[in-house]
């Protein structure tokens, strides 16, 4: 059974650069041919999808957050990763790690707060 | 950025009952549009990819339809554990973008 799980702090002070990793089990990143995504959904809002990669190192942004956003694989460990720069309380949001494009696997999510 | 509009915003619906969502793209999309149901504290499921091909374990009350610019999701004969938040996502641009959900309540 695949399972992705998110990782990282749930607290980030603005301007502050926000680190999160997703863990996939079940599956390998590197074998797989899949892409590898991150999604954000503001408290109580709608779905907004930031970044993808691929094992091969291929990388696709959201226009509106590339600028800010690096996304990159460790296939070693089987885990990919997302960095947010100069956050602010406009990214405070949960965070998912999903599979692929449509997204046919998520994990459970982590919220983050952007606050002093 | 293509703007995927979906109507209604909210539905309440009798079990039993068919209910149709709607989700219209700002210019054609081909049949790169999905559809996910996300109940409370839950994170997404994909139910139908590709406009109209069901996501393995979806039951077959749901259906998708439409190409272009206009999609639907039906849900024939809805049942209590359908009360979610519905979204549709298109993908003919990369990650793609997002509507801005149905929220579909149990009467």
């Amino acid at each position: 059974q695949v399972r992705l799980q998110e990782s990282g702090p749930g607290l980030v002070k603005p301007s502050q650069t926000l680190s999160l990793t997703c863990t996939v089990s079940g599956d390998s990143i590197g074998g797989s041919g899949f892409f590898w995504s991150w999604v954000r959904q503001h408290p109580g809002k709608g779905l907004e999808w930031i970044a993808y990669i691929h094992y091969s190192g291929s990388t696709h942004y959201n226009p509106s957050l590339k600028s800010r956003v690096i996304i990159s694989v460790d296939t070693s460990k089987n885990q990919f990763s997302l960095k947010l720069r100069s956050v602010t309380a406009a990214d405070t949001a949960i965070y998912y790690c999903a599979r692929d494009v449509p997204f046919d696997l998520w994990g459970q999510g982590t919220l983050v707060t952007v606050s002093s | 950025e293509i703007v995927l509009t979906q109507s209604p915003d909210f539905q309440s619906v009798t079990p039993k009952e068919k209910v149709t969502i709607t989700c219209r793209a700002s210019q054609s999309i081909s049949t790169s549009l999905h559809w996910y149901q996300q109940k409370p504290d839950q994170s997404p499921k994909l139910l139908i990819k590709y406009a109209s091909q069901s996501f393995s374990g979806v039951p077959s009350r749901f259906r998708g339809s439409g190409s272009g610019t206009d999609f639907t999701l039906t849900i024939d004969s809805l049942e209590a554990e359908d009360a979610a938040t519905y979204y549709c996502h298109q993908s003919i641009s990369y990650g793609g973008t997002f509507g801005q959900g149905t929220k579909v309540e149990i009467k």
